[in-house]
């Protein structure tokens, strides 16, 4: 067990519609990372969030947001869905803030856009 | 953007058979990390390398830090049923945040 803790494990939806997945870090990490991983494919760096603020930007699609609470815990946003956006989605957090090192992954959202 | 390329994509292997992979980058890296990630689960970090031309073992897996600071490279010994799974190595170009994750090498063990 990471300590990072994602949910919904699975969500099955239709094209158009929006769906908000969620991540609690592990205690005391303050960066929150996402990426997406589709079939057969690497991790995507979408986007990191350190104590609030945006760090750093990937390849985010503009119909995808995300934001970090003052509680640390952070949500990702994915609106107008479309087919390709079915993907395992991990949020991964770590210590420290301005270098990565060491992220800690969730055990990924299985998003289904049918 | 900065990439990681990552070879072999996958890899067949008889059980006891020793495995190596590695990353290659255009950029310069300040830290380079190897994960293993079993069918639905997250990556799970296995080793990671600060310095040029460090070598660092974790059980029967060893990695290397190139002195170049553009590659690394991981060694499995001995492979066992278990090994089986997709190895992401990833790094941290110098001036940046972001994590780069290569497109993974897919490992299948036979027994």
């Amino acid at each position: 067990d990471s300590g990072v803790t994602q949910t919904p494990k699975h969500l099955i939806t239709a094209t158009g519609q929006r769906v908000t997945l969620r991540c609690s870090p592990r205690s005391g990490d303050l960066s929150v990372y996402w990426y997406q991983q589709s079939l057969d494919q690497g991790l995507q760096f979408l986007i990191q969030y350190y104590n609030g603020e945006e760090r750093a930007k990937g390849n985010i699609l503009e119909r995808f947001s995300a934001q970090q609470f003052p509680d640390l815990h952070s949500e990702l946003n994915l609106s107008s869905l479309e087919l390709g956006d079915s993907a395992l989605y991990f949020c991964a957090s770590s210590p420290i803030g301005g270098n990565a090192e060491k992220l800690f992954f969730g055990s990924g959202t299985q998003l289904s856009v049918l | 953007g900065q990439q990681l390329n990552q070879s072999p994509q996958s890899m067949f292997i008889q059980e006891g058979e020793d495995v190596s992979m590695n990353c290659t980058s255009s950029s310069i890296f300040n830290t380079w990390l190897w994960y293993k990630q079993d069918p639905g689960e997250g990556p799970v970090l296995l080793i990671a390398l600060y310095k040029a031309g460090e070598l660092t073992s974790n059980g029967r897996l060893t990695a290397q830090f190139g002195i170049t600071r553009k590659d690394s490279f991981l060694n499995i010994s001995a492979s066992i049923p278990s090994d089986v799974g997709i190895y992401f190595c990833a790094g941290q170009p110098t001036g940046g945040f972001k994590t780069i994750f290569g497109a993974g090498t897919r490992l299948f063990v036979k027994a």
